[in-house]
């Protein structure tokens, strides 16, 4: 069963800093992986999609990576914006539709 | 622009009742999922569709039902509400065509049992 673990569970950050958001998997056969934005009270947004093949992916001050040997992908925001507060998840599928695992999420305070 | 909405948004029951979730998309996407979000869980996926007439169960599906009669939505029916099934659910999307599997979600539906 993929397992998916994200760390730091919560990050406070002043705004402009770089930083970093990691996301861990147990099974590396994945199909593609997905990072979402959640804002409080609403759905899920999605930001960046990596499909297996790839290794980034970069959207604005977006970028995801992925390394699948090693069951890691990582999102990288940069210039950090009090709008970029919120909860971001990571979701490894592993093909199949069905088939996709969420992470419980790191939630993200951007201080102004 | 396309868009997939819930209703109701938020909704309050008693144990026992039956209540119905709906969601509605204008994607055009085969594809739907119904998933709860409860506090330490994570999503979970509770039912899917991969097109009309074609339901599926998933992880966590004992006590929910869905039904797809056309391409645009998947309403789900929990028969005999449990405070257990207080939660948040969130209904998704994704098209067969694309084959990136990028999901789309709605914007959720709270529901608490009494």
């Amino acid at each position: 069963k993929q397992e998916v673990t994200q760390i730091p569970a919560a990050l406070s950050v002043p705004e402009g800093e770089n930083l970093v958001l990691n996301c861990s998997f147990t099974d590396s056969a994945i199909y593609n992986l997905q990072w979402f934005r959640q804002d409080p009270g609403k759905g899920l947004t999605s930001l960046l999609l990596i499909q297996s093949s790839q290794r980034e992916q970069t959207s604005g001050r977006l970028n995801a990576s992925l390394d699948k040997s090693s069951g890691r992908s990582t999102l990288y925001i940069a210039a950090s914006q009090p709008g970029d507060s919120a909860t971001y998840l990571c979701a490894p599928s592993r093909g199949g539709y069905q088939k996709v695992t969420f992470g419980t999420g790191t939630k993200l305070q951007v201080i102004p | 622009d396309a868009e997939i909405t819930q209703s109701p948004r938020h909704k309050i029951t008693e144990t026992g009742r039956q209540v119905t979730l709906a969601c509605h998309q204008t994607w055009n996407h085969n594809n739907m999922f119904w998933y709860r979000q409860d506090l330490g869980h994570g999503l979970r996926l509770i039912h899917y569709s991969y097109g009309v007439q074609d339901t599926n169960k998933g992880e966590v599906s004992d006590g929910y039902s869905v039904s797809r009669s056309n391409t645009e939505d998947l309403p789900l029916t929990l028969e005999s509400a449990a405070s257990s099934q207080t939660s948040v659910y969130f209904c998704a999307s994704s098209s067969r065509h694309t084959n990136t599997g990028e999901l789309f979600f709605g914007e959720g539906s709270r529901l608490t049992v009494l």
